[in-house]
């Protein structure tokens, strides 16, 4: 089976711009996580759907927002970019939500200047 | 917020010796797991410890769980070069929901 796919791999944005970013999950899972990676804050939860419903949500201010599609494929959208958006953002999927491992794709490193 | 700590945060060995990371976290737990990241890359998973269980082996993984202190160690055993990578454990809690805690990570460099 093919893994988890993210697009774009990179992208460079300027401050007050949004952005979406894409996920692809194995197939058959129906649950994607995402997480934002930061050299200060490290691995940090953003949200998860399931079933296109967000199940879960961290701890990040409502410019963060997802979706998932009837296919299980995910995206995300930043609006209003600030710099400390700038991170690594990682998608993983699961078969189902039972707290097993997660299969994480290669992310996209978001620079915003 | 992150879940919990490791230490430590940096471990240079020569290869072939043994590589032993720690991992403290704070709440109650349905299971942790430990994942190892190549630089910048997505993490891959490695082992899987349920709350019940104290250790667990997978190859020259090496894992133990310790509910009671809340801690868990790694030992990858006969380290090699292609073993450098970050590695973090990540806990699930017992609210059931899916999303992984993670912790700070432990930077391990092997030297051929």
């Amino acid at each position: 089976k093919a893994g988890v796919t993210q697009t774009p791999r990179y992208l460079i944005k300027t401050r007050g711009q949004q952005v979406t970013l894409s996920c692809s999950p194995i197939s058959g899972h129906r649950s994607v996580s995402w997480y934002q990676q930061t050299p200060g804050q490290g691995l940090q939860f953003l949200f998860e759907y399931f079933s296109e419903t967000q199940r879960n949500k961290g701890n990040f201010p409502g410019r963060f927002s997802g979706r998932q599609f009837s296919n299980s494929r995910s995206e995300m959208n930043v609006s209003t970019l600030e710099l400390g958006d700038s991170a690594l953002y990682l998608c993983a999927s699961s078969l189902e939500r039972t707290g097993n491992e997660q299969y994480f794709g290669p992310g996209t490193r978001l620079t915003v200047t | 917020s992150q879940q919990g700590e490791e230490d430590p945060q940096a471990l240079s060995i020569q290869e072939g010796e043994n590589a032993t990371m720690n991992c403290s976290y704070k709440t109650s737990i349905n299971n942790l797991q430990w994942y190892r990241q190549n630089s910048g890359r997505g993490l891959v998973h490695l082992i899987l410890i349920r709350s019940n269980e104290r250790e667990k082996h997978s190859g020259r993984l090496r894992v133990t769980l310790d509910t009671s202190k809340k801690s868990s160690s790694l030992l990858i055993t006969a380290s090699r070069a292609a073993d450098t990578a970050s590695y973090f454990c990540a806990t699930v809690r017992k609210t059931g929901a899916n999303n992984l805690f993670f912790g700070t990570g432990t930077r391990l460099t092997v030297i051929p």
